[in-house]
């Protein structure tokens, strides 16, 4: 049963460029949200998607956005990129956006020079 | 707002020691309580959780209790192995918050022979 998987795990942009990264959840869950994890600091919460669409947000700008397919995978764009973006970006997924109990993939690390 | 407080690290035992890592919340209304485990290389895993005030986490030798009064949810394991060595965070959510996740800023553990 493979767990959640990110693509890619690494990737080096430069500033003002655009990125997308991509999350397949858990087999059987529903709901993807993705984190923003800053070197030396915890997670930060981005926003979650449930039935493809976007249900909860976080405190980041519009330049971060999102999508939900029908098959639950996800992908977490990021347009105009800055330096302060260098981040390991987390995705988890969970059932039914109620169960506490998240599951995550080991990230993507993206470098913004 | 929400928010999490946790002991700087890094914290350097010796095995066989006695872990407490403290962390304490601010919250609106009443969260959920969580630790995750961060090893190098991976993606967060829940290590334990509490519900509601008074109750006690527990797995693979780790333990927590949510204290209401003191705000409080610290971890600790009576002998540590140099198996522990991650990076540890508490977090918080709150009832019908739809499992999203306010962290602290982690705790590195590292455990020495």
């Amino acid at each position: 049963d493979a767990g959640v998987t990110q693509s890619p795990t690494h990737l080096i942009k430069t500033r003002g460029q655009q990125v997308t990264l991509r999350c397949s959840p858990k087999s059987g869950h529903d709901t993807v949200s993705w984190y923003q994890q800053a070197l030396g600091q915890g997670p930060q919460f981005i926003f979650q998607y449930y039935e493809e669409e976007e249900r909860q947000r976080g405190n980041f700008p519009d330049r971060f956005s999102g999508h939900q397919f029908p098959n639950y995978s996800s992908e977490l764009n990021v347009n105009a990129l800055l330096l302060g973006d260098s981040a390991l970006y987390l995705c988890a997924s969970s059932l039914g956006g109620i169960n506490e109990k998240l599951f995550f993939g080991s990230g993507t690390q993206l470098s913004v020079l | 707002g929400n928010s999490v407080t946790q002991m700087e690290g890094p914290v350097t035992l010796s095995e066989e020691a006695f872990l407490t890592i403290n962390c304490t919340y601010t919250a609106t209304g009443y969260p959920s309580l969580f630790w995750y485990v961060q090893y190098p290389g991976e993606g967060l895993q829940l290590l334990l959780k509490a519900t509601k005030a008074d109750d006690k986490g527990s797995n693979k030798g780790f333990e927590a209790t949510y204290r209401k009064e003191t705000t409080s949810f610290h971890l600790e394991k009576g002998s540590v192995q140099v198996s522990d060595s991650a990076v540890y965070f508490c977090a918080l959510s709150l009832t019908g918050g739809g499992n999203k996740l306010t962290f602290g800023t982690g705790t590195q553990l590292k455990v020495e022979l």
